[in-house]
Parts: C-alpha cells; sequence; structure tokens
C-alpha cells in the first residue's frame, strides 16, 4: 500500500502562514487530496487533486506538489483552523490517507 | 444541501454481524459513486469500500474482502454496509461519503456512526 506521511503536530500563531507537509512512499501523480477534521466532526474536504480548492472552502486555504511530495498551506491562519488534517492518495490501490497532522495555535 | 446520515451502529460481540444503513438527500443519489470509510478511535482513516452509481460493481479493502457487503437502493437513496465475522479491529466510526468518480477523492461525508465489537 502507498503510504503517506505527515509530521504529527504543528504550533503556529493566528495570522501566521502554515506549511504541512505530506510525503508519499510512491508517485501518486497529482492525485492527492487533503481534509479538514475538527474535535468531534467528520472530515471534510479542503483540496482535491494537489491544488484544486473544494467548493465553500476559504481561499486561505491552497495546496501544491506532484509526484511523492505535497503541502496544504494555510495563510493566513486563524483561530478556527484548529483541527486535525489529513492527506489522502487516490492513484494507487487502495486509497490510503496520511496519519493526520494536528493543528494548534499559540 | 448535500445530507448524509448514518445508522445502524453499536455494540455486537465478535463474530455476529451488523448492517449499516446511510440515507442521503440533498443530490441525484443514483448519478454517484458512494463509499464507507472507517476511523478507529483516535486512528487514520482508512478506506473500506465502494460501490458503482448503478451498484453493479463493488470494491473492498482486503481486510473486510468476504466479510463486509456494500450495497444501495437508489429508490431510497440509501447505502449499505453488511459487516460479518466481525472483529475487535473493525471497532471504529464508519463514515458515509459521496465518491468522485474519476479523482477518487471523498466530497461529503456523514457524521458517522460508530461500531464497537468487544464480548
Amino acid at each position: 500500500d502507498t503510504v503517506l506521511t505527515q509530521s504529527p503536530a504543528l504550533a503556529v500563531s493566528p495570522g501566521e502562514r502554515v506549511s504541512i507537509s505530506c510525503r508519499a512512499s510512491e508517485g501518486v501523480n497529482s492525485y492527492m487530496h487533503w481534509y479538514q477534521q475538527k474535535p468531534g466532526q467528520q472530515p471534510k474536504l479542503l483540496i482535491y487533486k494537489a491544488s484544486n480548492l473544494a467548493s465553500g472552502v476559504p481561499a486561505r486555504f491552497s495546496g501544491s506538489g506532484s509526484g511523492t511530495d505535497f503541502t496544504l498551506t494555510i495563510d493566513p491562519v486563524e483561530a478556527d483552523d484548529t483541527a486535525t488534517y489529513f492527506c489522502q492518495q487516490s492513484w494507487n490501490d487502495p486509497r490510503t490517507f496520511g496519519g493526520g497532522t494536528k493543528l494548534e495555535l499559540k | 444541501e448535500v445530507q448524509l446520515v448514518e445508522s445502524g451502529g453499536g455494540l455486537v460481540q465478535p463474530g455476529r454481524s451488523l448492517k449499516l444503513s446511510c440515507a442521503a438527500s440533498g443530490f441525484t443519489f443514483s448519478n454517484y459513486y458512494m463509499a464507507w470509510v472507517r476511523q478507529a478511535p483516535t486512528k487514520g482513516l482508512e478506506w473500506v469500500a465502494s460501490i458503482t452509481n448503478s451498484g453493479g460493481s463493488t470494491y473492498y479493502r482486503d481486510s473486510v474482502k468476504g466479510r463486509f457487503t456494500i450495497s444501495r437502493d437508489n429508490a431510497k437513496s440509501t447505502l449499505y454496509l453488511q459487516m460479518d465475522s466481525l472483529r475487535s479491529e473493525d471497532t471504529a466510526t464508519y463514515y458515509c461519503t459521496r465518491d468522485r468518480d474519476y479523482s477518487r477523492y471523498f466530497d461529503f461525508w456523514g457524521p458517522g456512526t460508530m461500531v464497537t465489537v468487544s464480548s
């Protein structure tokens, strides 16, 4: 299976820019997607196919990358962005998710 | 507004069965692939199974093949997951998701239903 590796946690101050990385154990072309999960809630799609903003998602969120290295950027970070962020690849079967990066605000 | 609402979760003994349902609304259900994704307590996400819009094809992760069955009733806009021979490692919150068939991401998620497999 394709393993997606994310840093476990990050802490930033409101108004700053944060980049959350996801590295794939093998190439996934541009088929990387990002989700936000707040405590006690279901995941919500943020970015699909590496860089496409999902409907209703603020333009503060953006995605980049291809192949094995991908980044989700939030600029500027707001207090409401406290959540865990997951990447997911769909180029290889089975589809897999990263372990998640917990974003905390200072 | 797209809505997905799961039901049917609960506590079940190892080796027993459980059937989950997901009621969909706010979109033309028969036009979309659907999927189940699960999340074990304090763990990450794991794709479980998918089904094409017609129900003609189904896909499973290896660990549930032969034990779980995904199905749908397009007339009722409802997705199902029949889970047999349950194991402790199946304990998780199960999310019903709308599955985008070409790029294969999950664009809408239900709130989830908890399944606990324990004696």
